[in-house]
């Protein structure tokens, strides 16, 4: 139980173009979703917060026109980076959260990201 | 908001040997402590948590170690094997639920 999905694991794109990531829980229901971002040897940066049927809330220094975020049902959030430049080149990960079965605490379960680099 | 320190950045033990990592969390509001091991390009995996009405938790050879008044934690992993080498993260939130803040990471390499 408790499998995250994330849609491309890679992508290669010119600079200037849209990327559109999906984010989906497979087995359970996800009202909040979070959207990290990874650079090599670092940590996880939050992005977002995502929560099912409303705005996302952005952490700060994350530009919400840039970096979209859609979370339509409570299995799918989306993240759109718009006009991508070769910074925006990371490793991007989704996580859901859900009661963990067996104690029923709330976790969260990790995506297996997506590698966007922007030439 | 909060602020997760850890140390240390990287850990290289023997075989069998004990490897502990520490962290420090500076929100006396957090009460949710997870631990992620993450390898290279996948995804971080939760391998143990511990919340703040608890001082410790063992599964098998990982152990971590609460203490909410100095606002520290520390992860335990004991008889290291070569598969254990990864990155560990440690984070701190207020809450499962709620948003995650990540230590540094720490690489750990277990050599034979």
């Amino acid at each position: 139980g408790a499998v995250v999905s994330q849609h491309p694991s890679r992508v290669i794109c010119k600079s200037g173009t849209s990327v559109k990531i999906e984010c989906r829980s497979l087995d359970f229901q996800a009202t909040t979703m979070f959207w990290y971002r990874q650079f090599p040897k670092q940590s996880l940066m939050l992005m977002a917060t995502s929560n099912e049927g409303s705005k996302a809330t952005y952490e700060q220094g994350v530009e919400k026109d840039k970096f979209l975020i859609n979370h339509a049902s409570l299995t799918l959030s989306t993240l759109t980076v718009t006009s991508a430049h070769p910074e925006d080149s990371s490793f991007y990960i989704c996580s859901a959260r859900t009661e963990r079965a067996g104690d029923g605490t709330d976790t969260q379960y990790f995506g297996p990201g997506t590698r966007l680099t922007v030439l | 908001g909060e602020n997760v320190e850890q140390h240390p950045s990287t850990l290289s033990v023997q075989e069998g040997d004990s490897a502990v990592i520490k962290c420090t969390y500076s929100d006396s509001a957090s009460n949710y402590f997870p631990w992620y091991k993450q390898e290279l390009g996948k995804r971080p995996q939760l391998i143990i948590d511990i919340r703040s009405n608890v001082g410790e938790k063992k599964d098998q050879r990982i152990a971590v170690t609460l203490n909410k008044t100095a606002k520290h934690f520390s992860l335990h992993i004991t008889e290291t094997q070569p598969e254990d080498s990864a990155v560990y993260f440690c984070a701190a939130s207020m809450g499962g639920g709620n948003k995650l803040t990540f230590g540094t990471g720490t690489q750990l390499k277990v050599e034979l």
